[in-house]
């Protein structure tokens, strides 16, 4: 079945740094989307990704929808402490199918 | 503003005693899903709606049961808990089941079994 990479498992980065993840699968996707989730709470989508080439922005962060379909990178400018939490990123494959999760990078900001 | 509401966030069952988990939504989407997330883990798909449709994910335990009674509300039915069900148990929601559907998450029911 198709999986979705994330690795590492664990960043670490100071305070008002540049923070780049990406996310890989050898299956092409037809839409990715990057999601963040605090201890205890659900996932809140951070942003959807539709075209291949697709940059798009929300705020601090940038997404893009790599050229091949097969990757996508989430960029998080000047970090603040109210980062820190699990970055999913999830893809689908086409309609009907259902949405596939990374495993996550947990991050974390020192102040 | 429009969201998914899952109550109650914590519960606490005993082994063997059945439990219900609900969700409601207030963006009138036609899908509905639940999802159990355990301690540093992806969330897994146990089943969706579509409108009144089910289905159910294969590997998804007959210990697992659903219902969608009205477009607003679906409800995780465990009939008999055992400890390895202790997760935090996730409903979203989306449009539709295109592929441009984004789903959205409610903020999870905590569940713990004694």
């Amino acid at each position: 079945g198709q999986q979705l990479n994330q690795s590492p498992q664990s960043m670490f980065i100071q305070e008002g740094e540049d923070v780049s993840m990406n996310c890989t699968s050898s299956s092409i996707f037809n839409t990715w989307l990057w999601y963040k989730q605090d201890p205890g709470e659900g996932p809140v989508l951070l942003i959807a990704l539709y075209k291949a080439g697709e940059l798009t922005s929300n705020g601090r962060l940038t997404a893009q929808f790599g050229i091949t379909r097969k990757d996508s990178f989430l960029n998080i400018s000047a970090s603040i402490p109210s980062d820190v939490g699990i970055y999913f990123c999830a893809g689908r494959t086409g309609a009907n199918s259902k949405l596939t999760f990374g495993k996550g990078i947990t991050l974390s900001v020192r102040p | 503003d429009a969201m998914v509401i899952q109550n109650p966030r914590y519960q606490v069952t005993q082994f063997g005693k059945p439990v219900t988990l609900s969700c409601s939504q207030t963006l009138n989407h036609n899908v509905m899903y639940w999802y159990q997330q355990k301690s540093s883990q992806a969330p897994k798909l146990l089943f969706h709606y579509y409108d009144k449709d089910f289905n159910n994910e294969a590997d998804t335990p007959d210990n697992f049961q659903s219902r969608r009674p009205n477009t607003s509300f679906c409800f995780l039915d465990i009939r008999s808990p055992g400890l390895g069900d202790a997760a935090m148990y996730l409903c979203a929601t989306s449009r539709d089941l295109g592929s441009q559907a984004e789903q959205y998450f409610g903020p999870g029911t905590r569940l713990t079994v004694t």
